[in-house]
């Protein structure tokens, strides 16, 4: 089934412990994505990554770091949480140049 | 950059009624336009899409109507059913570029049976 998965789905942290939230999809999508979604705000982008090796700043990119050492996989590292990074986070991938893209589950990250 | 913004944030509707979203854009560039939909514990899902060279578009109870002179495009939900209570997002995107979407801050709608 062609999908996008996100692990782990619920994560509650203490400030400062670092975290890894792990994204993978299985179409061979080049286009990968991480948006953070929070009330009355809808989704906002934080990285993106066009291809193997090619990452991006999205919109609110502070506090996060990412990876795309293979197509398949690109990770969110929070290196030292804090309490403003509680959200909900989606993975998304898409072909580059074709319009639809595909999102996974979502994370709920809670920081204390 | 793009900013979008949506209207209403909340959406009660009797069952069977008619639904209606709305969405504003800012630049003029952008010329793709998805709508998705949120359920509870789930991410968006994809439910139709408008490209800016198209003025509407149905499927089936839905469909997105697009005016790019007033940079305005909605979503419209006919004869609504218990399951069409969710969260809707619009969005917009450039094909070129950095190809990401600007999301509109979302309506929840709840169907009233």
């Amino acid at each position: 089934e062609a999908q996008v998965t996100q692990n782990p789905r619920y994560l509650i942290t203490v400030t400062g412990k670092k975290l890894t939230v792990t994204c993978s999809q299985n179409m061979n999508h080049e286009y990968m994505s991480w948006y953070r979604q929070d009330p009355g705000l809808g989704l906002r982008q934080i990285y993106y990554s066009m291809n193997v090796e090619v990452t991006d700043k999205g919109d609110v990119p502070e506090g996060y770091k990412v990876s795309r050492k293979e197509k398949r996989n690109f990770p969110l590292i929070l290196e030292s949480p804090s309490p403003n990074q509680t959200s909900l986070y989606f993975c998304a991938s898409k072909f580059r140049g074709v319009d639809t893209q595909y999102f996974g589950p979502g994370t709920r990250l809670t920081v204390l | 950059g793009e900013n979008v913004e949506q209207h209403p944030s909340t959406l009660s509707v009797q069952e069977g009624d008619s639904a209606v979203i709305k969405c504003t854009y800012s630049d003029s560039a952008s010329n793709y336009f998805p709508w998705y939909k949120q359920e509870l514990g789930k991410g968006p899902q994809l439910i139709i899409d408008i490209r800016s060279n198209v003025g509407e578009k149905k499927d089936q109870r839905i469909a997105v109507t697009l005016n790019k002179t007033a940079k305005h495009f909605s979503l419209h939900i006919t004869e609504t059913q218990p399951e069409d209570s969710a969260v809707y997002f619009c969005a917009a995107s450039r094909a070129r570029g950095n190809e990401k979407l600007t999301f509109g801050t979302g309506t929840r709608l709840t169907i009233i049976p």
